[in-house]
């Protein structure tokens, strides 16, 4: 079977950082993302790592080891707005014709003033 | 906005009863993902079309079936409804030969079956 894991619940205030991890066992990998979604609203994409190391978009970075089967994101300098859950997906076959995605169950993230 | 529509944004049936879901991808996509998210099982992957021909099937019930037309749009159908098909399903599209194969969410569709 698939599995992703990551914690349910992180809170913070504003302005520290966070990571949120992500373990990961599946049948294939071809690559992790990262989708960001607000209480009720549509998924919307982060962040990509096919390969090992730290990517960094503005205030969000996201890290992957392969061999490990684990990835995290961090978020810098957080804001109100961050508040909202936040996915970890695998993509477990190359090519977009098979782009099927495995996602972890979401970890709620709270920020206080 | 991620320029992936759905509709409609609610729905509200009864048990044993059937219901279309509509997505218009963003334009230029081929590929439609469908996903089914409830508060006890996250985002569940039930099938993907690309151009027309299906290429995945994830938990998808036999009671569910989906079709992807001639201009891209994609339906999903849900018969003999129960209430535990109650949830918020997405429709997602992504572009051809993207490095990052980045799925882009339409709004979603609630379903409430009572």
């Amino acid at each position: 079977g698939q599995s992703l894991e990551q914690p349910s619940e992180v809170t913070a205030v504003e302005g520290a950082i966070v990571q949120i991890n992500c373990t990961y066992q599946t049948s294939g990998f071809y690559g992790l993302s990262w989708y960001q979604q607000h209480d009720g609203g549509a998924p919307t994409f982060l962040s990509y790592n096919a390969l090992d190391g730290l990517e960094e978009t503005g205030r969000f970075s996201s890290f992957l080891s392969r061999s490990d089967s684990y990835g995290y994101l961090l978020l810098q300098e957080l804001q109100m707005k961050d508040s909202a859950s936040y996915f970890c997906a695998v993509k477990p076959h190359r090519g977009s014709t098979l782009g099927r995605l495995y996602f972890g169950r979401g970890t709620q993230l709270t920020v206080w003033p | 906005d991620s320029g992936v529509t759905q509709t409609p944004k609610h729905l509200i049936t009864a048990t044993g009863q059937r219901v279309t879901l509509r997505c218009s991808p963003r334009s230029g996509d081929l590929s439609v993902y469908w996903y089914q998210q409830s508060l006890d099982q996250g985002l569940q992957f039930l099938i993907q079309y690309y151009n027309g021909e299906e290429r995945a099937k994830g938990n998808i019930l036999e009671r569910f079936s989906a079709q992807q037309f001639p201009d891209l749009h994609s339906e999903l159908n849900l018969s003999s409804l129960e209430l535990g098909d109650s949830a918020l399903y997405f429709c997602a599209s992504s572009e051809a030969g993207a490095s990052t194969d980045t799925q882009y969410f339409g709004p979603g569709t609630r379903l409430t079956v009572l």
